[in-house]
């Protein structure tokens, strides 16, 4: 089965600080990890992927298969960073699997 | 582009009443995914389509709900008859399919209230 999991629901963190999105996932396979966001009154849209590691908006995860964690990192939050944030997981098809999201607030 | 377009934006109807989603994928894009989000559940994949076939229904939560793909450039999701724990956001979404990790556009939403 696959399954993703984000434990915080609401995340609230100050400018400039850094924030941390945790995302575990459950799947036997080889996994393709992804995050996407859902800014206020926008579309949920992709914002990165393990496979491409890459940077964006100054956001990295690194996928680590020993715990079966895909955590977004930001070193210093900035007030446009406030959204929602889902990790995504796909298996063996072209089905993604979302964990329930987890909401950033980013204060001034 | 206008990306994938969903209508209506908003439905509120009745207990039993048939209720129809509508979707047109970005043009070019082999495959459609119906999602459906609630608070309890979160983003949940109901079907998805390959150049127009359905490939993988099994999150489509019962007979009620049928979804179809008539052509390259339309979908729709209908729940008949509707029932009060319908009530969610219903997502759209297409990609190229080129490979397995395309990215998924998604589209703006249906927010469906079933009263």
């Amino acid at each position: 089965a696959q399954r993703v999991t984000q434990p915080e629901k609401l995340l609230s963190v100050f400018k400039g600080a850094p924030v941390e999105l945790k995302c575990n996932y459950s799947y036997s396979g080889s996994p393709e990890l992804f995050w996407y966001v859902q800014y206020s009154r926008q579309r949920l849209q992709l914002l990165l992927r393990h496979i491409s590691r890459e940077s964006i908006k100054g956001f990295t995860a690194d996928l680590n298969k020993g715990e079966t964690s895909f955590h977004l990192k930001k070193p210093f939050a900035q007030e446009e960073d406030s959204a929602m944030y889902y990790c995504a997981l796909q298996g063996g098809s072209e089905k993604l699997v979302f964990g329930k999201g987890t909401k950033l607030t980013v204060n001034p | 582009d206008a990306g994938v377009i969903q209508s209506p934006r908003h439905e509120v109807t009745e207990m039993g009443q048939e209720v129809t989603l509508r979707c047109k994928p970005i043009s070019g894009h082999d495959y459609l995914f119906w999602y459906r989000q609630t608070m309890m559940r979160g983003l949940e994949l109901l079907i998805y389509f390959n150049n127009n076939v359905p490939i993988d229904d099994s999150g489509m939560p019962e007979d009620r709900f049928s979804a179809k793909m008539p052509n390259a450039s339309f979908s729709t999701l209908k729940i008949q008859p509707s029932e009060p724990r319908d009530s969610a956001v219903y997502f759209c979404a297409s990609s190229r399919g080129e490979r397995r990790t395309d990215t998924q556009y998604f589209g703006p939403g249906t927010r469906l209230t079933v009263l």
